[in-house]
C-alpha cells in the first residue's frame, strides 16, 4: 500500500484556471506538508498542518489555499494559475515535530 | 546565501567506488539532519536520520555530522548503478514543529 499518495500525478492546464491536488497518508501521522520543487530540484516548504491546524505558512501567494479535512488528508487548491506555478508539488507527512518527512511521488503541474 | 549549500554535481563514479556527498549550513540551531534519495520522477525517499553530531551507519551508507564545522556528509560504500539518483540533505531545528530546510541536491551517476 502506498504510504503517501497524491492525485493527480500529472496536471496540464492553462493560465487563469483553478485546480486542486489531493493528498492522503495511511501512516497514522499527525502532520502533513506541501512542498514545491522547482526545475533545479530545490524543495521549498509551502504549508504544514498538524491535526488539521495550520502551523507553517511560508510566503506563498494567497492564490494557494490548503485544506485539511482530517489528519490523514491535505489538499491544495490553486486559483488563477500562472506560468510560474509550473513545478512538482510534493505532499509529505511526519509523526510529531521532530520526525523525518515521508513524501509522496509528486504532482507535476504544467501551466501553459 | 542559502541556509543549506550542496554541490549540485553531477558526480560520476565507477561502480564499486566510495562516494562522498556533502552539505554545509549556516544555521547553528539545526539539530536534526537527514539524507534523502530521489530517483527521477519519484518523491524523495529517506535514507538516514541523525540527531546532533556523530556518525550513523546503515548498510552501505554512513552519515556524519560535524556541528562545530556546520558540515554533514553521506558516504556510500561499494556504489552500485542503482544508487544513481539525486541526493538531498535536509535539516531542522529542535522543538515544536519546525520546518525542514533542504539542500539543492547532488546528482550522482554510478557507471557500471
Amino acid at each position: 500500500d502506498t504510504a503517501v499518495s497524491q492525485t493527480p500525478k500529472y496536471l496540464v492546464t492553462q493560465m487563469g484556471n483553478d485546480k486542486s491536488i489531493k493528498c492522503e497518508q495511511n501512516l497514522g501521522h499527525d502532520t502533513m506538508y506541501w512542498y514545491k520543487q522547482d526545475s533545479k530540484k530545490f524543495l521549498k516548504i509551502m504549508f504544514s498542518y498538524n491535526n488539521k491546524e495550520l502551523i507553517i505558512n511560508e510566503t506563498v501567494p494567497n492564490r494557494f489555499s490548503p485544506k485539511s479535512p482530517d489528519k490523514a488528508h491535505l489538499n491544495l487548491h490553486i486559483n488563477s494559475l500562472e506560468l510560474g506555478d509550473s513545478a512538482v508539488y510534493f505532499c509529505a507527512s511526519s509523526q510529531g515535530g521532530n520526525s523525518p518527512l515521508h513524501f509522496g511521488n509528486g504532482t507535476r503541474l504544467t501551466v501553459t | 546565501q542559502k541556509e543549506v549549500e550542496q554541490d549540485p554535481g553531477p558526480l560520476s563514479v565507477p561502480e564499486g567506488a566510495i562516494v562522498s556527498l556533502n552539505c554545509t549550513y549556516s544555521n547553528s540551531a539545526f539539530q536534526y539532519f537527514m539524507w534523502y534519495r530521489q530517483y527521477s520522477r519519484k518523491g524523495p525517499e529517506l535514507l538516514m536520520y541523525t540527531y546532533s553530531s556523530g556518525n550513523k551507519e546503515d548498510g552501505r551508507f554512513t552519515a556524519q555530522v560535524d556541528k562545530s564545522s556546520k558540515y554533514i556528509s553521506l558516504f556510500i560504500r561499494d556504489s552500485q548503478p542503482s544508487d544513481s539518483a539525486t541526493y538531498l540533505c535536509a535539516m531542522r531545528n529542535s522543538g515544536g514543529y519546525q520546518k525542514v530546510t533542504f539542500g539543492t541536491g547532488t546528482k550522482l551517476q554510478v557507471i557500471p
